[in-house]
């Protein structure tokens, strides 16, 4: 069965300082990944996703994630956060012949201004 | 931008009485889902809908629990007889046709078992 693991549960940084949040998955065919972020009382929102072809992958606000496929990791990056970035951050996988999303158990990051 | 839409926001309900939790999914999406995080966990899959009827569901989604499209637009989660446990946020999300789309999440329902 797919699983995520997200192994911090919460990261507190200041603003401009690097992130990375870590996402490992385990899968045995071709892998849909995913990260997703739940700002404080907003619905979860698509940061960016990995299909195929360029492991690494660019999304919105400046986030970025590489593939590393011997790894089975899929780790979020941004190089400068800001205090706008505070939220929940979701890794997950596509799972199941339907296309449901298998979920980490989220990160939750807080950026002091 | 077309988007999930889900009512209530919040529901306030007795243990033992039944919930209907609705969803508009994006018009032209063909994939229905419902997912529930429980405060402090992770988002947990419960049950996919596509072509009328449940394309997989998981183990939480037991006989207390059913879904429906009523009507072509709505995308309805009904708990028959609500636990303490069910309390919970419960997002809708829906996909298109497309294989490696994304799902489209709404805001979610807060349900609150007393």
């Amino acid at each position: 069965a797919q699983s995520v693991s997200q192994h911090n549960h919460h990261v507190i940084l200041s603003e401009a300082a690097s992130l990375e949040l870590g996402c490992n998955y385990s899968y045995g065919g071709t892998v849909n990944l995913f990260w997703y972020v739940q700002y404080p009382g907003q619905h979860l929102q698509l940061l960016l996703k990995y299909f195929s072809g360029d492991p690494l992958v660019k999304g919105i606000k400046g986030f970025e994630a590489e593939f590393i496929k011997s790894k089975f990791s899929f780790n979020l990056r941004k190089p400068s956060v800001q205090w706008s970035d505070t939220a929940e951050y979701f890794c997950a996988v596509r799972g199941g012949s339907q296309g449901n999303l298998i979920f980490g158990k989220g990160t939750k990051l807080s950026v002091k201004p | 931008e077309p988007e999930v839409t889900q009512t209530p926001s919040h529901q306030v309900t007795q243990m033992g009485q039944e919930v209907i939790l609705r969803c508009v999914p994006i018009s032209n999406h063909l994939y229905f889902y419902w997912y529930r995080q429980i405060l402090g966990q992770k988002v947990e899959f419960l049950v996919s809908f596509y072509n009328n009827e449940i394309s997989e569901k998981s183990e939480i989604f037991d006989d207390q629990f059913s879904v429906e499209r009523p009507d072509g637009s709505n995308f309805t989660l009904k708990i028959r007889s609500t636990k303490l446990e069910d309390s919970a946020m419960y997002f809708c999300a829906s996909r298109g046709g497309v294989t490696t789309g994304e799902l489209f999440f709404g805001e979610g329902s807060r349900l609150t078992v007393l």
